[in-house]
Parts: structure tokens; sequence; C-alpha cells
């Protein structure tokens, strides 16, 4: 059972425009929801957070809005560039006794084209 | 700093093979991660270490043994690997609740 539901699973689009990823999930013991970037052959990387007394964070391009009572968070990317060429995880904290328990999305795989 | 270090990079392994992946990071890092990416599932949690001394099963463990050796290092291996287990391991490492610090991974593939 997927405990982070991720959409879409690949994205084209336009420089210059603006990539949008959702996601949602069920378990309300979570209590942190991160961004990872990951392109190939490397590692995820963290790109953006968000704790759910926020309804919106923006670092740069990159803008998360988080919606509590629908349980839903997005990631947008305005101004994309063929730098931001990825894939994209969503994920969500659960703290367990002395760690963090991330479950992830599925994934989106953006290409931004010129 | 190297941060999270894996090796190998690549392995190869026949049905029934035991092998053991190595994980190292240099940021004195309390906590550390096994996951396994497989497409289409995203990274599901395999174990966890919170501290040093402690391990515990995350998602997907069955076929998996892990090792919290010291701080720095923490070791996944695998028994008698199977077809299933082809798949890119990545370790990860964080101070307590914050951000997690992912390796490069190990590109696993089971014949």
């Amino acid at each position: 059972q997927q405990q982070v539901k991720q959409s879409p699973q690949s994205l084209i689009v336009q420089k210059g425009g603006i990539s949008i990823i959702n996601c949602a999930y069920e378990n309300t013991a979570f209590d942190y929801f991160p961004w990872y970037q990951q392109f190939p052959g490397k590692g995820p990387a963290l790109l953006i957070a968000i704790r759910p007394d926020v309804s919106e964070k923006k670092e740069g391009r990159f803008t998360i809005s988080f919606n509590k009572s629908a349980k839903q968070f997005s990631l947008h990317i305005m101004d994309s560039q063929p730098g931001d060429s990825a894939t994209y995880f969503c994920a969500a904290r659960e703290l367990t006794g002395g760690g963090n328990k991330l479950t992830f999305g599925t994934g989106t795989q953006l290409k931004v084209e010129l | 700093n190297a941060g999270v270090t894996q090796t190998p990079k690549f392995q190869v392994l026949k049905t029934g093979q035991s092998m053991t992946l190595q994980c190292a990071q240099d940021m004195n890092h309390n906590s550390m991660y096994w996951y396994r990416q497989d497409p289409g599932m995203g990274l599901r949690l395999i174990y966890y270490s919170a501290s040093e001394g402690t391990t515990d099963k995350g998602e997907v463990p069955n076929g998996y043994n892990v090792s919290r050796l010291n701080k720095r290092e923490f070791s996944l291996r695998l028994e008698s690997a199977a077809p299933s287990q082809t798949s890119v391991y990545f370790c990860a490492s964080s101070e307590g609740f914050r951000e997690q610090f992912f390796g490069p991974g190990t590109r696993l593939t089971v014949l």
C-alpha cells in the first residue's frame, strides 16, 4: 500500500514554464514533508521541505504548497530550466525512537525542453 | 568531507550468492539508513539504525541483514541473493531527526 501517492509519473515542460508535482498522504502521524531531487547516477538530495503548520514555503524558484485538511502537498518550480531536468520525489517523515523514517512517493521524471 | 560513501558502485551476483554492501559517513551522524530504489516504486526503507548499537526493520527487510559496525559504518548483507533483489541500493545518514544525506548508490544485478 503506497502511503504517499505522487503524480504525474513524468512531466515535460518548456523552458520558462511552471512545473507542478502533486503528492497525497494518508498517515496523520507524518510531521515533515521534504522534496528530494535526483540526477541520473546520483543519490537523492534534499531540495526543500515544509512542516504541516505552514501552508507555503518558498526558496528561490521552488515553492511547496501544503493543504493539511486535504492531506495534499505540491512542488511548484517557477521559470523551469533545462538544469532542473531530474527525478523529483516527495516524502513524508514519521518520527521513531531516535531516528526518522521517510516514506517516499514513486517519483516524477521532469524534462525541461528548450 | 566525503559525506556518505558506498562500495561497491556496481555488482553482479548469481542467484544464491552472498555479498555485503558497505556504507560509511564522515559527518558524525547518529542515524543511518538503507533504502532500495526500483523503477516506479520510489525509495523503500530496508533497515535503519537510530544510533550505534541499534537496528530496526523498515518497510522491506526480508532477505537482508544489517550491521552497525560503529558510528561511521552501516553494512547491508544479502545472505542468498535472489533476482527480486536486483535494485539500486542507497545508504543515508542523519543527525537524529534532521535531513537525511544520501550516498551515490550501489547498482546490484542478480542473475
